[in-house]
């Protein structure tokens, strides 16, 4: 069963560059696409972006302005930067894996981030 | 402003049956890209409820299921129980600009 733990840095000014890594536990991942979503207080999902096991990225056309997304296979490591953030981006940030058709099979647990 | 439109709130007495629905256009659902469907209960992790369009995961009771036809998903609970009071979630893809991922607004489940 696939795990994924995230961690970052919770608390942010505007203008500060959030910097979030999500780990993949599993002796074999079964998929080689990971997405990066969040979900604001008190609102519905919105998906950021996608990577893949080669580097390969896709990002949501109004963030692609301020992410970068990487992946670091050797330690089973996904990263996620959002530059230049504001209160607007104030959110729950999780990491997950795609599964067939392109849904999210598997999650982490989450990572609140608050910009003041 | 979600891409994909479901009704705010939907609600239904214990062993009842319930239906969502998930709207969209012809550029996301009505060009054939499948659906899924997602639980979030408070403080958890969306859980992945349905997949393509009408397929459950492993654990999943068979009182879910969903349907997809034209521009439009729906989702399905039967038998109702207080435990399936939660927010629920449609997602898709859409050929816009390179193409990405959409999710709808999501639909609070109130079981009376």
């Amino acid at each position: 069963q696939v795990h994924l733990q995230q961690w970052g840095a919770g608390l942010l000014k505007a203008s500060e560059t959030l910097s979030l890594t999500c780990a993949v536990y599993d002796g074999s991942s079964r998929s080689y696409y990971w997405s990066w979503i969040r979900q604001s207080p008190g609102k519905g999902l919105e998906w950021i972006g996608e990577i893949d096991h080669n580097g390969e990225t896709k990002y949501n056309p109004s963030l692609m302005s301020r992410v970068t997304m990487s992946v670091d296979l050797s330690q089973n490591h996904l990263s996620l930067s959002l530059t230049s953030v504001t209160a607007a981006d104030t959110a729950f940030y999780y990491c997950a894996e795609h599964g067939s058709g392109g849904c999210f099979t598997v999650w982490g647990q989450g990572t609140m981030v608050t910009v003041s | 402003q979600s891409v994909l439109t479901q009704p705010p709130s939907v609600s239904g007495a214990p062993g009842q049956r319930v239906t969502m629905s998930c709207t969209g256009s012809s550029s996301n659902i009505g060009a054939g890209h499948e659906v899924h469907w997602y639980q979030e209960l408070p403080g958890t992790p969306p859980k992945l409820l349905i997949y393509g369009n009408n397929n459950r995961p492993s654990g999943v009771p068979d009182r879910f299921s969903a349907s997809k036809s034209g521009t439009s998903a729906s989702l399905a609970i039967t038998g109702l129980q207080a435990e399936d009071e939660a927010d629920y979630y449609c997602q898709s893809y859409d050929n816009r600009l390179s193409g990405f991922v959409v999710f709808g607004g999501g639909t609070k489940l109130t079981v009376l």
